[in-house]
């Protein structure tokens, strides 16, 4: 079984439009990640919540939304999609939220704007 | 965020050792030692940590210079499935809990 599973594996898209993404953890954990690996393949985070409370937001522009409905679960909505959001998206989850605890990182989600 | 400074990319043989170097002269006390690595369109995923001693686990060897200004990933014996990019990263207690990336060391595994 997929411990972190994110879906769907490719997204394109066009400019303006909105899309999202989902991602599910299966390991008990109660805290979950999204960062983002643009195109240099530098990986940063995006957001992270614990509990289903958003902890960390790194001056993500507003058009980014992410939701936690319950603890396993961190879906990530994009308003007005531009062509700078072209990236691989991956969801993480740790078992709390204690620094440097392991994160799981899921597959990734490419997104391509055109 | 305290810094870690890796080679970009390092190659080596089938079947032998190789020495993934990391150098974090700007450690803190508290700063954990974590490396990740990511295989070819994958996400990253955790290989070892550790504070102050020297640490094994099944995938690797983790040793810390006695002044933790730098650290040594070891793969004991590289596989071609090793092919990766490595990440040393430094995470503080009590300071963001995030993991912070940096460009990492590409491998190479020639068989």
């Amino acid at each position: 079984d997929t411990a972190v599973s994110q879906t769907p594996k490719y997204l394109v898209t066009q400019m303006g439009n909105d899309k999202s993404i989902k991602c599910e953890q299966n390991l008990g954990h109660d805290t979950m990640y999204w960062y983002k690996q643009d195109s240099k393949k530098f990986l940063k985070i995006m957001f992270s919540y614990n509990n289903k409370e958003l902890i960390i937001n790194e001056t993500v522009p507003n058009r980014f939304s992410p939701k936690s409905p319950d603890k396993a679960h961190l879906n990530l909505h994009i308003n007005s999609l531009e062509l700078g959001d072209s990236a691989v998206y991956f969801c993480a989850s740790s078992r709390v939220l204690v620094i440097g605890d392991t994160q799981y990182f899921g597959p990734g989600t490419r997104l391509t704007v055109l | 965020d305290a810094k870690t400074t890796q080679p970009n990319s390092m190659e080596s043989n089938e079947e032998e050792p190789v020495h993934l170097p990391c150098n974090h002269s700007t450690i803190s006390g508290t700063d954990y030692i974590h490396w990740y690595r990511q295989l070819p369109s994958q996400g990253p995923e955790y290989v070892i940590h550790g504070l102050t001693s020297n640490v094994n686990n099944r995938m690797a060897s983790l040793a810390i210079a006695e002044d933790r200004k730098s650290s040594t990933l070891i793969l004991h014996r590289a596989t071609l499935r090793d092919a990766a990019v490595y990440y040393c990263i430094l995470s503080s207690q009590g300071g963001s809990e995030k993991l912070v990336f940096g460009k990492g060391t590409k491998l190479t595994v020639n068989p």
